[in-house]
Formats: structure tokens, sequence, C-alpha cells
């Protein structure tokens, strides 16, 4: 069964600064993976996906992601941080024969300090 | 921009009492999910529905819970007898396909049972 690890809880980060977020997943097959994201009060909003290709990323918000095979890694970048990116970040596998059955990490929540 | 919408945001309820959970789709969407969280922890896949009837669940969707689409707006979850530990957000997804990933999220009803 697949999984997805987040390894940071929290991040906390200066305005202006760059971010990015760890995401390690366990698949067998080739992952369609995701980031959301979930600002305080709101739904999740899908910011990019990999399905395959181009294992750079380019997402919603500035947001880009590289998917690299032999580390097991979709990890999350931003150059230049602002405030309203505050929010918790969600990393998800999805399984191609099930669908849209996501299996999601545990979130990461990044603060964004003025 | 269309949207997911959820109804309640929050329900306190006693524990053994039922509770419904309601979400209005995309219009034109085809397929529809619930994911919940429990405080802090994953998202998890409930349930996803397709054509009137269940495409697939997770062992957490056992008899307590129940899924509909009454008028071909709403899409509903049934919880028949509560317990403590369904106190989650419930967020309800729909998608046009079943391409993977391309999910629409609600901005989820917190279920507070006591």
């Amino acid at each position: 069964a697949q999984s997805v690890t987040q390894p940071d809880i929290h991040i906390t980060v200066s305005e202006g600064a760059s971010l990015e977020l760890r995401c390690n997943y366990s698949y067998g097959a080739t992952p369609y993976l995701f980031w959301y994201v979930q600002s305080p009060g709101q739904g999740l909003q899908l910011l990019l996906k990999y399905f395959s290709g181009d294992t750079l990323v380019q997402g919603i918000k500035g947001f880009e992601a590289e998917f690299k095979r032999s580390q097991s890694s979709f990890n999350l970048r931003k150059p230049s941080v602002h405030w309203s990116d505050a929010a918790e970040y969600f990393c998800a596998v999805g399984a191609g024969a099930a669908g849209n059955k996501l299996t999601f990490g545990g979130g990461t929540r990044v603060l964004v300090k003025p | 921009e269309p949207e997911v919408t959820q109804t309640p945001s929050h329900q306190v309820t006693q524990m053994g009492q039922e509770v419904i959970l309601r979400c209005v789709p995309i219009s034109n969407h085809l397929y529809f999910y619930w994911y919940r969280q429990i405080l802090g922890q994953k998202v998890e896949f409930l349930v996803s529905f397709y054509n009137n009837e269940i495409s697939e669940k997770s062992e957490i969707f056992d008899d307590q819970f129940s899924v509909e689409r009454p008028d071909g707006s709403n899409f509903t979850l049934k919880i028949r007898s509560t317990k403590l530990e369904d106190s989650a957000m419930y967020f309800c997804a729909s998608s046009e396909t079943t391409q993977v990933g391309e999910l629409f999220f609600g901005e989820g009803s917190r279920l507070t049972v006591l």
C-alpha cells in the first residue's frame, strides 16, 4: 500500500525568504503525486500535480515541485514567500487503478514571519 | 469559480445520535467522495460514489456510515450512531472524471461528538 511522509510538522519562514517542504512517498508503481494547501477555514486546494513527463512541475501561486524517483521524493518549493502563504500543506499520492483514492501525508504547517 | 459547498460547517452531537453531513458538488461533476481528518492525524479516504452507488470504500467506512445522492444535487454522509472517535473534519470532494488528482474539495464539516 502507498504511504506519504512529510518529515516537517511546522516550518517558520520570513516573508521574502525561500521555502522548501519535504515529501517522501512509498508506492510500488509510477506514482501520481500532488500538493494541496489548506488555508485557515478553507478547504483543500490543489497546488500542483505530477503524473508523468517533466519532473519539475509548476503550480499555482508561484509554487513548483520536483519529482525525484531515486529519492522517492516530491518536494515543494517557492522562491519568495508571501504572508498569504501561511497555511497547511499536504502532499498526497494517488492510486491510479482506484481513481481518486488519495493517500495524504500528515501535513506541514507553514508560519510566515514579517 | 464553481465550488463544492458543505453544511453544516460545525456540528456538535451526543454519542449515539445520527448525523447527516451535506455536500453540494460542482454541478457537472459525476464522481463524489468523502474524506475525513481526525484532529492531529492525516486526511483519510472514506468512500467514493458514482452513478448512484459506492465505487470504493475504505475499512473505516463500516455499517455505521452511508452515503446517498437523494435529489441530484446534494451528496450526503450519514453516521447512524455516532461514537466519540467519529469526531473529525469531514471533507466532501467531487471530480468530473476519475482522472487521478482532479479533485475539488469543500471547506469541510467539523463534527464533535460528546
